[in-house]
């Protein structure tokens, strides 16, 4: 079973500071998703991350797929109270897809006060 | 389309009884997946569907759940005799190759 670790488990911080989530593990993804969840709802999508070393950047945040594709991170740049929320990493199992079979991390819970 | 749906939202249920929930999914997707998520963890696979046939059933899936989608369109997840362990958010999610996965809202199960 590929296994992915989150860190931290929790944050919390204030409007306006940056802040870096990573999700690690010790197998090879053929690729990693992020997701945001709000209390009661399920998990949006937020990225997909395929190519060793991708960056992507969505408006405040900047998704970064580790070289041996064992990692990914979230940057994101002058929190907002909107930004709070449980962040997910998620995985394919070995040989699976993006769309198919899931592995999740334990996710980091994000508090931006204002 | 409005995206996957999930019936009920919530529900409470004392232990022993049997539950059933029900998932709609996006229409195209013909993968359908139910997730358990307990507070503040993240979800963890139980079984999956590509159109009809269930394909993969989690050994987390005790024989006191079943699931069927017939005619490959709307799910259900049934769990029968209820136990407080059962307590958690069930999150149903479609994907469709490209496209990628769509979650529910979810059904939070309190059992008491």
């Amino acid at each position: 079973t590929q296994l992915l670790e989150q860190s931290p488990q929790f944050l919390s911080i204030q409007e306006g500071e940056n802040l870096t989530v990573y999700c690690n593990s010790s197998s090879v993804f053929s690729s990693l998703q992020w997701y945001r969840q709000e209390p009661g709802e399920g998990p949006v999508l937020l990225v997909t991350v395929v190519t060793g070393g991708e960056v992507k950047k969505l408006k405040r945040l900047t998704f970064q797929f580790g070289d041996a594709r064992k990692d990914s991170s979230l940057h994101i740049t002058a929190a907002q109270p909107g930004d709070t929320g449980l962040y997910l990493c998620a995985g394919p199992n070995a040989g699976g897809t993006s769309y198919g079979k899931l592995t999740f991390g334990q996710g980091t819970i994000l508090t931006v006060h204002p | 389309d409005t995206g996957v749906s999930q019936d009920p939202r919530h529900k409470i249920t004392k232990r022993g009884q049997n539950v059933t929930f029900r998932c709609d999914p996006i229409s195209e997707h013909n993968r359908l997946y139910w997730y358990r998520q307990t507070l503040g963890q993240g979800p963890e696979f139980l079984t999956y569907f590509q159109n009809e046939a269930q394909l993969e059933k989690s050994r987390l899936l005790s024989d006191r759940f079943s699931a069927e989608r017939p005619k490959g369109s709307f799910s259900t997840l049934e769990i029968q005799r209820t136990e407080q362990g059962d307590s958690a958010m069930y999150l149903c999610a479609s994907s469709l190759a490209v496209v990628g996965y769509t979650f529910g809202s979810g059904t939070r199960l309190t059992v008491v």
